[in-house]
């Protein structure tokens, strides 16, 4: 079955500067992966996705880029506010299309 | 448009009872996947359900079982409760059965004592 692996498991970066997580995923047949944004005590809000036939998707502050020769991707926050302060996952759906696969979450830390 | 809502927000039970939480999807969505997530831990899929019935179910035992309803809202249901259950139940909302612009609501947290 698939499985996501996430790094930096913590993350601590100054404001105003980038941040950068990472995943690998072991199923070919994903192509769907979203990343989302958990904050203390609440469910976990969908900020980017992107689709197996797309490298590269960009929103604002946000982008995430995808490499399917070799099974990872990435989401790269710039320009780092208090409020980017959360918990971040990155996840890949199964081959069915039926469930999302889940990374281990980053905590990312802003420094002010 | 109110998003996905999920009731209670908070739940103690004694083991070995029983519990059912209750999720409305979003507006305009007909399937609903339940997730459980563990402190520090990424969420876990329990069952994705898309026109009241159980398309896939992950890792879980029978005690986990669920519900869909006609107007797509959705029950979960945890029999012979074990202190291990305790955790962040989240209901999530997507479009035709997939999985892509899944909503999450704000989760029930769930204590086993």
């Amino acid at each position: 079955g698939e499985n996501v692996e996430q790094h930096p498991s913590t993350l601590s970066v100054q404001e105003g500067d980038s941040a950068v997580i990472k995943c690998t995923y072991s199923d070919s047949a994903s192509n769907y992966f979203p990343w989302y944004k958990q904050e203390l005590g609440k469910g976990p809000q969908l900020i980017i996705d992107i689709r197996s036939n797309v490298g590269e998707k960009k929103d604002q502050r946000i982008a995430v880029t995808l490499n399917k020769t070799a099974k990872h991707f990435s989401l790269h926050i710039t320009e780092t506010q208090p409020e980017d302060s959360a918990v971040y996952f990155c996840a890949a759906s199964s081959g069915s299309n039926y469930q999302l696969i889940w990374g281990a979450g980053t905590k990312l830390i802003i420094k002010p | 448009d109110a998003g996905v809502t999920q009731s209670p927000t908070h739940l103690i039970k004694t083991r070995g009872q029983q519990v059912t939480l209750r999720c409305s999807p979003k507006s305009g969505h007909d399937t609903v996947s339940w997730y459980q997530q563990a402190l520090g831990q990424g969420p876990q899929f329990i069952f994705q359900y898309y026109e009241e019935e159980e398309r896939q179910r992950g890792n879980f035992p029978d005690r986990f079982s669920g519900h869909q309803f006609p107007n797509y809202s959705s029950e979960l249901n945890v029999n012979a409760l074990l202190l291990g259950d305790s955790a962040l139940y989240l209901c999530a909302s997507s479009f035709s059965g997939r999985v892509s612009e899944a909503f999450f609501g704000q989760g029930t947290r769930l204590t086993v004592v």
